[in-house]
């Protein structure tokens, strides 16, 4: 299984873009990108997940360049209720997920 | 939609004890997961079912730690006896085979 790197601690101020980049150099063919946060005290949630180039929903965007070996999350407009631990998986679709130690983001007011 | 269920949400028990976590996964899934959590860590994977299967319980310390999902829905995992050092969040999750999975609120244990 791909292993991610990803940095241990980011801050931002509210209503800015945070952009969180995952290095993953030995993603296999088939696997797919998975995001995750994570609030104190609650399970990890799921945020987004892709192949390659773009995708889009009503939370985040993660953007995927054409050799697969990064990918970033980018939130818009951040919140304090942003702040928690963003999680960068690689594997197969619905197959097992191994996790780093995550990001810690900070939104400070 | 009910998402993952578990219970106990905390215990605390004396090192030696028994301890179980029951979880109900959502309804439809087919694939459960148990995950440990350490503070400050991410989730490790302990054991995968797919149905009543375990496919994957290569991560499960075997010698004190049990798991069962007898009809293929509802899982139990127990720790017998319980040491110091397994105190930690205990996740359940699950997924329809091949879709994204989803994790409960996880039951957070303390041994004294």
């Amino acid at each position: 299984l791909a292993k991610t790197t990803q940095p241990i601690s980011m801050d931002s101020y509210e209503g800015q873009e945070v952009n969180i980049t995952c290095s993953h150099n030995n993603i296999a063919t088939n696997d797919y990108i998975t995001w995750y946060q994570q609030f104190p005290s609650q399970g990890p949630r799921f945020i987004i997940q892709g192949y390659k180039t773009k995708v889009t929903n009503e939370v985040a965007s993660l953007f995927i360049p054409a050799d697969r070996k990064s990918s970033t999350l980018s939130l818009p407009r951040v919140s304090l209720s942003d702040t928690a631990v963003y999680y960068c998986l690689v594997g197969l679709q619905g197959g097992k997920l191994i996790f780093g130690q995550g990001t810690e983001l900070s939104v400070k007011p | 939609e009910a998402g993952v269920v578990q219970s106990p949400r905390y215990k605390i028990i004396e090192k030696k004890q028994p301890v179980a976590f029951w979880c109900n996964p959502i309804s439809g899934h087919n694939t459960l997961y148990w995950y440990l959590q350490n503070l400050g860590q991410g989730p490790e994977l302990l054991i995968r079912y797919e149905n009543e299967e375990a496919v994957d319980d290569s991560q499960l310390p075997k010698d004190r730690f049990s798991a069962e999902r007898l009809k293929g829905v509802d899982s139990t995992l127990k720790i017998q006896p319980a040491e110091l050092g397994d105190s930690a969040v205990y996740l359940c999750a699950s997924s329809l085979k091949g879709n994204t999975i989803y994790f409960g609120e996880g039951s957070w244990l303390t041994v004294v």
